[in-house]
């Protein structure tokens, strides 16, 4: 049990610029969650996978946000016509069925300059 | 809408001393109660949880928290602290939609 990774563990880029993010789940967990954590703030719910199926999205999400699970193992968070804004620390975590513990990854630092 | 409070935005204490981190929740949360430990530039790492039994939930590094329906509560105590346990927690419900308290940053004083 490798647990959860994910890469980068840090970004920056430019206002107005795309960036993707990766997430590896722990391998037999079927569900992938992603949350955003800004200075001060606990993790934010963003949305969450089972298996390949995105089964909620939160209102944080908006339609410059993409997430896929295409194969149902790891994950991918992109994040289109970056704004200052969306500087924050981007947390995948997963499990195995719902109401049990939810491991998390070290998260992806973003910073929109 | 779901919530959860955490009253105390950072906690000082005396190393080897007891200490309480609270955290109330709304009654719309669903009764899955958690507490995370987060480290500086680090992920969540899950200290306990409560899900359903016995009120009083034993978790790792000698944290334990008690469930109390009536008042809505899931405080976080540890009966003497180390140096180590510097870090911030936080309180969270939910089944699968995690909501998380903003946190309390424990700092343990030599």
């Amino acid at each position: 049990d490798t647990g959860v990774s994910q890469d980068p563990r840090h970004k920056i880029t430019k206002r107005g610029q795309n960036v993707t993010f990766r997430c590896d789940p722990i391998s037999e967990h079927n569900r992938l969650y992603w949350y955003r954590q800004t200075l001060g703030q606990g993790p934010e719910f963003l949305t969450y996978f089972q298996n390949e199926a995105q089964l909620e999205k939160s209102r944080l999400l908006s339609d410059r946000f993409s997430a896929e699970r295409p194969k149902g193992s790891f994950s991918t968070l992109e994040i289109q016509r970056t704004e200052q804004g969306d500087s924050a620390m981007y947390l995948c975590a997963s499990s195995l069925v719902m109401g049990n513990e939810q491991f998390f990854g070290p998260g992806t630092r973003l910073t929109v300059l | 809408a779901q919530s959860v409070t955490q009253l105390d935005s950072q906690v000082p204490v005396f190393e080897e001393a007891p200490v309480e981190l609270r955290c109330n929740y709304s009654s719309s949360v669903s009764v899955y109660l958690f507490w995370y430990v987060q480290y500086p530039n680090q992920g969540l790492q899950l200290l306990l949880k409560y899900l359903s039994g016995s009120t009083l939930v034993k978790g790792i590094n000698g944290f334990e928290a008690e469930f109390n329906k009536s008042q809505t509560s899931f405080h976080l105590r540890k009966p003497s602290v180390h140096i180590s346990d510097t870090a911030e927690y936080f309180c969270a419900g939910g089944s699968y939609q995690l909501t998380f308290g903003k946190g309390t940053k424990l700092s343990v004083i030599p």
